[in-house]
């Protein structure tokens, strides 16, 4: 009973690399949403999902991309990272839009 | 813009005493408001949320709208119950406003 799994848990990137991170739920979620958490800021909301092949912008989306050509799966990529995305990123699902999310355990990610 | 303020970083208190944790929200519409909890080592999880007026493991919460808030409740602590509290809003689209925290701390 996975729930939702983030894959790598750590990572070190230099500045301009890009990496994806990898979100999967096994629970037929249709919603799933990326967050970052900030000391002192809670968590904000990057992108989300609603269904498979649909995405939106949440509430910081630029520097950002996501996609969602399967179900299960919801990709965050980082086109060319910089020292101000270093962050703990969460993965979350939900059923419905009224459903609760399930968190994943979090990417935490450090640029350099 | 929406936003959820959670005005103590840390709250300390001890087993047994009352415990209320403050969230603030700003929202012109009619928003829905959660409260996650985070154990220590555990994902971050749904604990109450205000439409269903229910009480878990203890905790109660209701919503004032002429206030603004949804402070989350508990009459006697628990060890049990140090934990991470964020409070949550959905707006009436599918974002959700995180606040930054209260870390509940109980004592023996």
């Amino acid at each position: 009973n996975a729930g939702v799994t983030q894959t790598p848990k750590f990572r070190v990137l230099k500045t301009g690399q890009s990496m994806t991170l990898l979100c999967a739920q096994d629970m037929n979620h249709e919603y799933m949403y990326w967050y970052r958490q900030d000391p002192g800021m809670g968590l904000r909301l990057i992108h989300y999902s609603v269904g498979e092949g649909t995405t939106a912008k949440g509430e910081v989306p630029d520097g950002y991309n996501v996609s969602r050509l399967k179900k299960q799966n919801f990709l965050l990529g980082l086109e060319s990272a910089a020292p101000s995305q270093t962050s703990v990123y969460f993965c979350a699902s939900s059923l419905t839009e009224r459903q609760p999310q399930h968190f994943g355990d979090g990417t935490r990610l450090s640029i350099l | 813009a929406q936003r959820v303020t959670q005005p103590e970083k840390l709250l300390s208190v001890f087993k047994g005493a009352p415990v209320e944790l403050k969230c603030n929200y700003s929202y012109s519409g009619s928003p829905e408001l959660f409260w996650y909890v985070q154990y220590s080592r555990q994902r971050l999880q749904l604990l109450l949320r205000h439409i269903s007026r229910e009480s878990i493991k203890g905790f109660t919460a209701d919503l004032n709208k002429g206030e603004t808030s949804f402070h989350l409740k508990k009459p006697f602590a628990q060890e049990e119950d140090s934990a991470m509290y964020y409070c949550a809003l959905k707006d009436y689209g599918q974002n959700f406003v995180f606040g930054p925290g209260t870390r509940l701390s109980v004592l023996p």
